[in-house]
């Protein structure tokens, strides 16, 4: 099983309408992300978590909003979609090392969301 | 903000070599990462420098230039499988990773 999930996979969706991504690990780690993915422009990070009651916004959060439901889960709300918002988006996680490694970033499979 | 430049593509032979610059300019710097990612599908690391110099890791290497905000990836003994975009990420801070573009390189028979 993957340790990285969301869903969903694909969505389409209208202008307006409220969207919820969501996702699920099984990998222990305290540390989740949401980035977006968009051609020639990279990932870019929306929002991150370093624990239950901690949540920080990324770069472009502005028309995002998240919630973290526990440890396992992040979701990541689109409150009224707009075309704009059409990307790949991706959950990750990491884990805390104070005693450092790599600490890198595990991703999910992603989820492809386009807003007509 | 930050600044990572890489080439948008690449193409090779198989069994050739191929190497991927990327360099940056950023707030900070606590270690470079390479990422694989194939079309459609989730970025996986490959490899992570934070000292300077090169990292081998079977097929892959990667180097770092600190005092140069520098990085390549080497891939060796190409294979059609390595078909993919190759993403460099700086970690400018513990939580924060800013990714370049991502160069397609793409291997020919």
């Amino acid at each position: 099983d993957a340790d990285v999930t969301q869903t969903p996979r694909n969505r389409i969706t209208k202008t307006g309408k409220r969207i919820m991504l969501e996702c699920s690990q099984t990998k222990g780690h305290d540390r989740m992300y949401w980035y977006r993915q968009d051609p020639g422009l990279g990932l870019r990070l929306i929002y991150y978590s370093f624990d239950v009651k901690d949540i920080n916004k990324g770069e472009i959060s502005d028309g995002y909003s998240v919630s973290r439901q526990a440890q396992a889960k992040f979701s990541l709300s689109l409150e009224s979609a707009i075309p704009n918002q059409t990307a790949l988006y991706f959950c990750a996680t990491s884990v805390l090392s104070i005693r450092g490694g790599y600490n890198e970033q595990f991703f999910g499979p992603g989820t492809r969301l386009t807003v007509l | 903000g930050q600044n990572i430049d890489q080439p948008t593509e690449m193409t090779a032979t198989e069994g050739a070599i191929v190497q991927i610059n990327c360099t940056y300019q950023t707030s900070g710097f606590n270690g470079l990462f390479w990422y694989q990612q194939h079309a459609g599908e989730a970025p996986t690391f490959l490899s992570y420098n934070v000292l300077d110099g090169l990292e081998e890791k079977g097929r892959f290497s990667s180097f770092l230039s600190r005092s140069k905000g520098y990085s390549y990836l080497l891939l060796k003994e190409l294979q059609m499988k390595d078909s993919a975009s190759y993403l460099c990420a700086v970690r400018e801070m513990w939580y924060k990773l800013s990714f370049g573009a991502g160069t397609t390189v793409t291997v020919r028979a």
